[in-house]
């Protein structure tokens, strides 16, 4: 088993719908991490947390330590938000990343 | 854009041979990862360099190496390339080991 977890692996929508893209880990972390990742390979580093909730335009994340559970929301999605996102957890400074979740948003 | 950049951007090498991939962190970065990221799958820790000294390794072989320069740029070497070493390289470089982590372009590496 995987120390993180993420569902669903792919995920298709129309232009305007609700996203949530779904993390849990297995190990002590200091720190989650939601990345993205384009065709191509270039990852941006959307969000770091470690307690509570972030927003950054249309993205939220949040975190449940008790739970060892984060959430990517994505509202109003656009076909620009097409990319893998990446959950990925600071363990023993390092990071373990999930495999991705693929997201394709039509027109 | 991140700050972070790479070279080359792709390599095409044969069984057994050796590569050095370079990466040239954010200006202030001490702290550069290195990642190993097969095709469709999330990337993998390779080793972190803080302040010139390796500060933590992943589960790979001697044969992957690195260096950390002065000024911080770095260097990732493999010898005696395999197939299975195919894959996009990616380097991250941070402020602190625990900081936010700013990522490369990536080196996609083709062992044929």
């Amino acid at each position: 088993k995987n120390e993180v977890e993420q569902s669903p692996q792919n995920l298709t929508a129309q232009e305007g719908e609700f996203i949530t893209i779904n993390c849990s880990y297995s190990v002590g972390i200091s720190a989650l991490h939601w990345l993205q990742q384009h065709p191509g390979g270039g990852i941006v580093s959307l969000f770091m947390l470690s307690s509570g909730k972030k927003k950054h335009g249309r993205l939220i994340a949040t975190i449940n330590i008790q739970e060892k559970h984060s959430s990517l929301h994505i509202t109003a999605s656009h076909p620009r938000d097409s990319a893998v996102y990446i959950c990925a957890v600071m363990n023993t400074d390092k990071l373990i990343f999930g495999t991705g979740t693929r997201l394709q948003v039509f027109p | 854009e991140t700050g972070v950049t790479q070279s080359p951007t792709h390599l095409i090498k044969t069984r057994g041979q050796q590569v050095t991939l370079r990466c040239s962190s954010q200006s202030g970065h001490n702290t550069v990862s290195w990642y190993q990221q097969a095709l469709g799958q999330g990337p993998q820790f390779i080793f972190q360099y803080y302040r010139e000294e390796e500060n933590g390794r992943g589960n790979f072989p001697p044969r992957f190496s690195g260096l950390q320069f002065p000024n911080y740029s770095s260097e990732l070497n493999v010898n005696a390339l395999e197939l299975d070493d195919s894959a996009l390289y990616l380097c991250a470089s941070s402020l602190v080991q625990t900081d936010t982590q700013y990522f490369g372009p990536g080196t996609r590496l083709t062992v044929l």
